[in-house]
């Protein structure tokens, strides 16, 4: 089925630094999304992007969240400067398109390690 | 509260027996999906399943809207199911489709 892909797999940088995830969606999709696990609890909705712009973020995606992408190429998450309450595996997943019914194919995360 | 309820937390079951995974939504929903999370976390997905019965292979979904519930049924359980089952929920309407987990359902096969 359509993969969606996420560079870095692991990532183990200082509080403090800034960081920059990668996904690399569906082709055709528009839609595109990051979401949260911290370590043994429940995944959490970080924010969806749409037509360039933030459409809605959850009260998880702090003013030191950013997310972009630039010129079609990967969709990306960046925090900067981190805090160690960032470590967890963050999730990317794209949608077709807005409305409608339509899956949301994710990738395999990636392991943020703030130390 | 929790918008979306798993059942159970955990199950531990022999191998070869069935199980039945369930989940319940305190709102409505547009659709629903259920993942399989490997014990090193990468997520499968299981079924994008927004209404009625879908099967593939030992595994069967069901979902109805109306009563906001969905149920995976397991058959004939193996060794190699066990893992965390999640379920989640898309709400409809302006909520810009994000995704609702459920905390999961952690299954354990024994030989």
């Amino acid at each position: 089925g359509p993969k969606v892909l996420q560079i870095p797999s692991h990532q183990i940088i200082d509080m403090g630094q800034m960081v920059t995830l990668n996904c690399d969606p569906v082709s055709n999709h528009l839609y595109f999304y990051w979401y949260k696990q911290i370590l043994g609890q429940q995944m959490e909705f970080l924010v969806n992007f749409y037509n360039g712009k933030v459409m809605e973020k959850s009260k998880l995606f702090k003013d030191q969240f950013s997310v972009e992408r630039p010129d079609g190429s990967y969709f990306t998450l960046k925090i900067q400067p981190t805090a160690l309450e960032d470590s967890a595996v963050y999730f990317c997943a794209s949608r077709r398109d807005w409305g409608g019914y339509a899956e949301q194919f994710f990738g395999p995360g990636t392991r943020l390690t703030v130390l | 509260g929790q918008q979306v309820q798993q059942s159970p937390a955990s199950l531990v079951l022999q191998e070869g027996e069935n199980a039945e995974l369930q989940c319940n939504f305190s709102t409505s929903l547009n659709s629903m999906q259920w993942f399989y999370q490997r014990p090193e976390g990468s997520l499968v997905s299981l079924f994008y399943n927004p209404s009625g019965t879908k099967q593939s292979g030992r595994l069967t979904s069901t979902t109805v809207i109306k009563e906001r519930r969905s149920s995976l049924h397991i058959s004939s359980s193996q060794i190699t199911d066990s893992g965390t089952y999640l379920c989640a929920m898309e709400r409809g309407g302006g909520s810009g489709n994000k995704l609702i987990f459920g905390t999961g359902t952690l299954l354990s096969v024994k030989p």
